[in-house]
């Protein structure tokens, strides 16, 4: 498959502060890409979309930020609470309907 | 929320039995997915589909079939389970063409 990978498989951060969870893809002609949020038990739910011809994307207390150059996309999450506490997934469009996701980051939030 | 319905939720079955996951939607979205969820593999595609009675294969399609017989219903068959197919199944839909996938919550199956 493609090599949609992420950076740290965990990530420890204290309420309050921001979150970064970093996202590498391989495949130049994705035009689309998404980051999932996936609590425990639960299937994953969106957060927030780019296409490949902006740079970034805001949401409410989220960010992402899309890097073509070095094919890198990033999930920033402000002011982090413990609900945010869950495994965020970046998944990119390869082509058509089909998409390949990353293996994952753990985010845990240190009350 | 895309109204999207697992059934079975739990499954504990033996090697070689079928075994039948069933999604059902109620949003009336034409495409629809299922994905399989193992630990440092993330979520890969098994089969969609795109419409009733046309489905594809995904990257992970060995030993899985699909039928779709109305827009609702999406359902993945094992014919003969290996303990290789012990995973959680994830079923998603999208909203027209927009990209954004709406997931059920998961159907965890073991083959033993």
């Amino acid at each position: 498959g493609e090599n949609v990978g992420l950076h740290l498989p965990t990530l420890s951060v204290q309420e309050g502060d921001n979150s970064i969870i970093n996202c590498a893809y391989s495949n130049s002609a994705s035009d689309y890409f998404i980051w999932y949020k996936q609590e425990s038990g639960k299937g994953p739910q969106f957060i927030i979309d780019i296409r490949s011809n902006m740079d970034k994307r805001q949401g409410q207390r989220v960010t992402v930020l899309l890097n073509k150059t070095v094919k890198h996309l990033s999930l920033q999450i402000a002011a982090t609470q413990p609900g945010d506490s869950a495994v965020y997934f970046c998944a990119e469009r390869v082509t058509g309907n089909q998409f390949y996701f990353g293996t994952g980051t753990s985010l845990t939030v240190i009350p | 929320d895309a109204g999207i319905t697992q059934s079975p939720r739990h499954k504990v079955t033996e090697t070689g039995t079928p075994v039948t996951l069933r999604c059902h939607q109620t949003e009336n979205h034409r495409y629809m997915y299922w994905y399989r969820q193992d630990p440092g593999h993330g979520l890969r595609l098994i089969h969609y589909s795109y419409g009733v009675k046309d489905t594809d294969k995904g990257e992970v399609s060995d030993g899985y079939s699909v039928s779709r017989s109305k827009t609702e219903d999406f359902l993945l068959t094992l014919e003969s389970a290996t303990s290789s197919q012990t995973s959680v199944y994830f079923c998603a839909t999208d909203r027209a063409d927009t990209g954004e996938l709406f997931f059920g919550e998961g159907s965890r199956l073991t083959v033993l």
